[in-house]
């Protein structure tokens, strides 16, 4: 157990819809971050937070967003779904931004139907 | 732009067999290196990392050592058990800015039978 919490764990939605994926980092760490892992594009790094700010994105498209909450969890929020949406979105913390390791959380499964 | 590049899969092995997975990546600057283990089912997590040029990370069994001349991080391990069937994912972290978000290869299905 890596101690980053990602809810739900399983999600099926249909295209057009919006959905918000759960994030709680491990106790201390400040700094979140979102991977998208599908079988087409592998794994992708989409966004980061640090502390409540963006501190670096990836391959995030438009239709996605992020935040981070005073309480530090996170939130991705992925709109106007299409069937090419569907993957493994995982959540990963670090202490601080500059540290090179992080741990995952265990993710949150999208199908898009 | 950094990129990592491992062996495709599936790789299919008998117990005790000796396991090799390559790795071998392009980057600006001096990143960290990593695999990450994904077993069936379950998330991510850290197998070893290595931080700088002839490190050796170690864990469980698996070992890698960060070549710079060669651009490697091969991931070996003596004697596998079916129990490290998983997929074996190379990463390097981005030393160039102000971040560390991690650049993945495809990932390596790794089958251990009995």
């Amino acid at each position: 157990d890596s101690g980053v919490t990602q809810t739900p764990k399983h999600l099926i939605t249909a295209t057009g819809q919006r959905v918000t994926l759960r994030c709680s980092p491990r106790s201390g760490d400040l700094s979140v971050y979102w991977y998208q892992q599908s079988l087409d594009q592998g794994l992708q790094f989409l966004i980061q937070y640090y502390n409540g700010e963006e501190r670096a994105k990836g391959n995030i498209l438009e239709r996605f967003s992020a935040q981070q909450f005073p309480d530090l969890h996170s939130e991705l929020n992925l709109s106007s779904l299409e069937l090419g949406d569907s993957a493994l979105y995982f959540c990963a913390s670090s202490v601080e931004p500059h540290q090179n390791t992080i741990y995952f959380g265990e993710g949150s499964w999208l199908t898009v139907v | 732009g950094n990129s990592v590049t491992q062996m495709e899969g599936p790789v299919t092995l008998s117990e005790e067999a000796f396991l090799t997975i390559n790795c071998t990546y392009t980057a600006t600057g001096y990143p960290s290196l990593f695999w990450y283990v994904q077993y069936p089912g379950e998330g991510l997590q850290l197998l070893l990392k290595a931080t700088k040029a002839d490190d050796k990370g170690s864990n469980k069994g698996f070992e890698a050592t960060y070549r710079k001349e060669t651009t490697s991080f091969h991931l070996e391990k003596g004697s596998v058990q079916v129990s490290d069937s998983a997929v074996y994912f190379c990463a390097l972290s981005d030393s160039g800015g102000s971040n560390y978000k991690l650049t993945f290869g495809k990932g390596t299905l790794l089958t251990v039978n009995p």
